[in-house]
């Protein structure tokens, strides 16, 4: 089945411990993207990638690291979690570039509470 | 930098009533434009789009929507509503400047009162 996984699906943890929500996609997309969605504000875009090796900052990057490796997998890194971080994220990709249009497959989410 | 604005946090319909859930956007050149559902405890899932093909664009589960330029309007319908389109639905833009990324909106919620 064609997906976007996300792992893991809830997590509670203390301001200060680092952490890591993996995403994967099972559709050789070349595009993945990061959103946190908070009530109020739709998604917010965090970080994106083109292609493997190729990342660029969002709207609201700040907090966040990513890295593409493998072109299947993007994870989102928390080095020092704050509680303005807890919030509800995304992972997706699509198929396609820069210009792509296509529709963007979305992740179960993964709702991360900072104490 | 392109918008979206979703007029009403809150919608509540009867079932069987009209939906409209309204999207305005901005952007400066020709724009692609989505409508997504979440359902509750699941990601997004697209209903529609629109890429300069036809203005009035048929989706998923009975819904349209129609591209109007003038208005800089992409607002979402469906003649009659059913109990299970209760949800979260988002309006989105690509913006083209970056990459066609999305730009979403805040956001509607659904509510079909039986």
């Amino acid at each position: 089945e064609a997906q976007v996984t996300q792992n893991p699906r809830y997590l509670i943890t203390v301001t200060g411990k680092k952490l890591t929500v993996t995403c994967s996609q099972n559709m050789n997309h070349e595009y993945m993207s990061w959103y946190r969605q908070d009530p109020g504000l739709g998604l917010r875009q965090i970080y994106y990638s083109m292609n493997v090796e190729v990342t660029d900052k969002g709207d609201v990057p700040e907090g966040y690291k990513v890295s593409r490796k493998e072109k299947r997998n993007f994870p989102l890194i928390l080095e020092s979690p704050s509680p303005n971080q807890t919030s509800l994220y995304f992972c997706a990709s699509r198929p396609g570039g820069w210009g792509s249009y296509n529709e963007q497959f979305f992740g179960p989410g993964t709702r991360l509470t900072v104490l | 930098a392109q918008s979206v604005t979703q007029l009403g946090s809150h919608v509540s319909v009867s079932e069987g009533a009209l939906v409209l859930l309204r999207c305005n956007y901005s952007s400066s050149v020709p724009p692609y434009l989505f409508w997504y559902v979440q359902y509750p405890n699941q990601g997004l899932q697209l209903l529609l789009k629109y890429t300069s093909a036809a203005t009035l664009v048929k989706g998923i589960n009975g819904f349209e929507a129609e591209f109007k330029k003038s208005e800089t309007s992409f607002h979402l319908t469906k003649p009659s509503a059913h109990m299970s389109d209760a949800a979260e639905y988002f309006c989105a833009v690509s913006d083209r400047e970056y990459g066609n990324k999305l730009v979403f909106g805040a956001g509607t919620i659904l509510r079909v009162k039986s």
